[in-house]
Order: C-alpha cells, then structure tokens, then sequence
C-alpha cells in the first residue's frame, strides 16, 4: 500500500498563532490531497481537496481564509490553521490519492489550542 | 446528497464469534468501496477495499457487495479482543482525485 505521513503528530499552542501542519506522500506522486477534521466521537469530516498546482476546494462552511491549504508539489501539502482558537482544537488527517490510487490516510495531527 | 449508512451501534459480539458489520449507500455510481478500522485518537486503517460484486477475502476479513442493492458488509471472523474499534464504511463514485464519503461508523466490541 502506499504510505502517507504527517507532522507534526501533535502539536499545543496559544490562542491566537498559526499552525502548520504537512502532508507527504512517501512513495507515490499524489496529485490529490484530501483533508479532514475529526472531533471525539464524530465521523470524519472532510474539510477540502487540495490538486497539485492549484487552488484548493473546501466544503461548505470551512473557511478557506483561516484553513490555508498549499499544494506546492506532488509529494507535500500543507494545512495552516491561522489565528487558531480552542475551537479549532481537533484531529486533523490528510489523505492522498491518484487517478489510480486512494484511501490511503495520514497517521493524523491532534491540534490542542488553550 | 451522497450519503452512506451505517449502525452506530455498539455491537458486541464474544471473542471467537463472527462479527457483521453493514453498511448502506445512497449514490447507485459508486464504484469503490472501503472498510478502515480505526481505533481511539488514531488515524483510520484500511482494512478492505473492493470493486466487484460478491465476496473478497484476506485472512479473517470478508468484504461483501452488492451493488443492486446498494449495500457492502464486513465479515470478521474468530473475533478477537483486539479488534475491538470503529469500523468506518466509505465509498467513492470516482477516482481517487474524489473525496470518501464517509459514514459515521460503527463501534464493535469484541468481549473475551
């Protein structure tokens, strides 16, 4: 199978910064990033698609301004949850996939905000 | 709207015994179909995924589907302690440039 990995694994910070959070793909070239959020309890939720060397698409309700989204090459892409408030606190896990490839997820970020 | 079904149970079944777990979709152009173990505060594992009608086995897992009825099951058996998690159903109408639709999963308990 394909492996994916993210980091950082876990991150605690202030009310206020900005976190980022990597996506790679170790040993395929993935044309499509896909990020999700997931609360205790609750499914996972799919914030945004993110295609190589384009604009992301975010769902319905997900604020594009504060989830950053940057898909600069085919292996990397980044989530930045700017002005992060303890809200936004969560589990955060990348996917990534190809024409011919898919399901294969991240190890997930757990994002603490105090 | 695209949306996938399942049981939330909890459903418990005694270890050795054969677990069912089902799950129901609403977009008849699926074509991929998942089964990911997820245990809690981790990322979700894929167990299974397939195709075609009809039954795909690897080791204690049996992936079923049916696509005129719109429905897919995992079949686990000699149930152990350890499988003890979430099992989430997902599906997708396209390649994998298109997201999972998820559904919310369904919590088995396996009882030694």
């Amino acid at each position: 199978g394909a492996v994916v990995s993210q980091h950082p694994s876990r991150v605690i910070c202030k009310s206020g910064t900005s976190v980022k959070i990597e996506c790679r793909s170790l040993d395929f070239q993935a044309t499509t990033m896909f990020w999700y959020r997931q609360f205790p309890k609750q499914s996972l939720m799919l914030m945004a698609t993110s295609n190589e060397g384009s604009k992301a698409t975010y769902e319905q309700g997900v604020e594009k301004d504060k989830f950053l989204i940057n898909h600069a090459s085919l292996t990397l892409s980044t989530l930045t949850v700017t002005s992060a408030h303890p809200e936004d606190s969560s589990f955060y896990i990348c996917s990534a996939g190809t024409n011919n490839l898919q399901g294969f997820f991240g190890p997930g970020t757990r994002l603490t905000v105090l | 709207q695209k949306e996938v079904e399942q049981n939330s149970g909890p459903l418990s079944v005694p270890e050795g015994a054969i677990a069912s777990l089902n799950c129901t979709y609403s977009d008849r152009v699926s074509q991929s179909f998942f089964w990911y173990r997820q245990y809690s505060g981790k990322s979700p594992e894929l167990i299974m995924s397939i195709y075609s009608n009809g039954d795909k086995e690897d080791g204690r897992f049996t992936a079923q589907l049916n696509k005129a009825s719109q429905y897919v099951s995992l079949l686990i058996r000699d149930s152990q302690p350890s499988d003890s998690a979430t099992y989430l159903c997902a599906v997708n109408t396209n390649s994998g440039n298109t997201p999972l639709v998820f559904g919310k999963g369904t919590r088995l308990s396996v009882i030694a």
